[in-house]
Parts: structure tokens; sequence; C-alpha cells
């Protein structure tokens, strides 16, 4: 069954420090989403993407956030400097429209 | 005010019942609707999306969707102990998706 897959599955950072978490989405999808997950809080939107540009994005993807599809199956989530308050695990998600299948996330901590 | 809320429960049922977890949100521009299950630890699982009003069914669950009241539900007939976890509602206004805290289920056998 295809999937979407995330690497790597833990990620720890020093506050200030740059981070790429990589995802390769299902290969017939069109859509593709970054959310994250702060412990005990509630899924969060983060980007969508679509035809090799942002669709939409919400007000936690500030300009420390960028996104990009490098090649024909990579999506990645760069944070250029990251913050304490940027721990959190990170879901790629990919679909043919919707919300899409997650894949099971990047534990991101920054220290 | 908030954009989806669910009851965060717990909510208890027994094994074979039906369980009802439920869901509003605020804005009726919204489109489209998914329920996802979340056990501890693990990403969400998409279980069902509903577009239009009235009632889908999907084996075991059914999603039901009145626009009007904006209100969306998940039953969960014969439940299993399997499907305890957490079952999150999910709305999408203009490509952008809001998610509900979570309603967590449990099943008891």
């Amino acid at each position: 069954e295809p999937e979407v897959t995330q690497t790597p599955s833990h990620q720890v950072t020093q506050m200030g420090q740059e981070v790429i978490l990589r995802c390769v989405p299902i290969s017939n999808h069109l859509y593709f989403y970054w959310y994250r997950q702060i412990l005990g809080q509630k899924v969060e939107f983060l980007v969508s993407f679509y035809n090799n540009e942002i669709s939409e994005k919400s007000e936690i993807f500030d300009d420390q956030f960028s996104v990009e599809r490098p090649d024909g199956s990579n999506f990645t989530l760069k944070i250029r400097s990251t913050k304490l308050e940027d721990s959190a695990m990170y879901f790629c998600a990919s679909s043919e429209g919707g919300t899409g299948f997650f894949g099971s996330g990047t534990q991101l901590s920054v220290l | 005010q908030k954009e989806v809320e669910q009851n965060s429960g717990p909510l208890s049922v027994p094994e074979g019942a039906i369980a009802s977890l439920n869901c509003t949100y605020s804005d009726r521009v919204s489109q489209s609707f998914f329920w996802y299950r979340q056990y501890s630890g693990k990403s969400p699982e998409l279980i069902m999306s509903i577009y239009s009003n009235g009632d889908k069914e999907d084996g075991r669950f059914t999603a039901q969707l009145n626009k009007a009241s904006q209100y969306v539900s998940l039953l969960i007939r014969d439940s299993q102990p399997s499907d305890s976890a957490t079952y999150l509602c999910a709305v999408e206004r203009g490509n952008q998706f809001y998610f509900g805290t979570g309603t967590s289920l449990t099943v008891i056998p």
C-alpha cells in the first residue's frame, strides 16, 4: 500500500539552527501539506502546495519557514532559525484532494 | 471562537455499542469535512470525508453532515477495543484545514 514517508523520525537541534524535514509523498498525488502538532495539542495546518507553488499558508508559516519540491519525489520543509517553540511533531501529507494521507511524522526537538 | 470544536471526552462505550462523536465548526463557507483517528504517539489516519449534507456510510462508520447547523458527526457501530483512540474532526476552507482538539474514545471489552 502506498504511503507517505518522512525522514528523519527524530531531529534534535540547537536554537537558531536551520533544519530541513523531508517527505516523499504518494507518487500520483498532486497536493502536499505540512502540519505540526505540539505535544497534547491539536494538529495545526502550516502550508499547502500544489503545482509547484504554495496555495495556502497559515499564520504560523512565517518567513522562517519555506517549502520546496526540489525534484519529482521529495517535498521539504525548512525552518531557517529554529526557536524553542518550534518543538513539535511535523507531519507531511499528500492527497489527490482534501486533507490527505499523513506520514508518520518527524519529532523536532529544539534545545 | 474556535474554528472547530469537539468534546475532548473521554467517551467510554462498551464493546459492541454505538459510539457517537460530534463536531461543530464556526465558518459557514467551510467546504469539506473529514474524520481522522489518531492512536497515541501515531499520525492521524483518514477514516472518512464528507462534502454534502446527509449521511455517508463506510463499513462500521457513518459520517453525518448538517451544514445549516454547522455540525458533523461520526457514528461507530459495533465498537471494538481497537477503536479506542482520539478522533479528530477536520474542516477545509479555501484549501486551509482546521482540526479540532479531538475526542478520546475508549471501548471497554
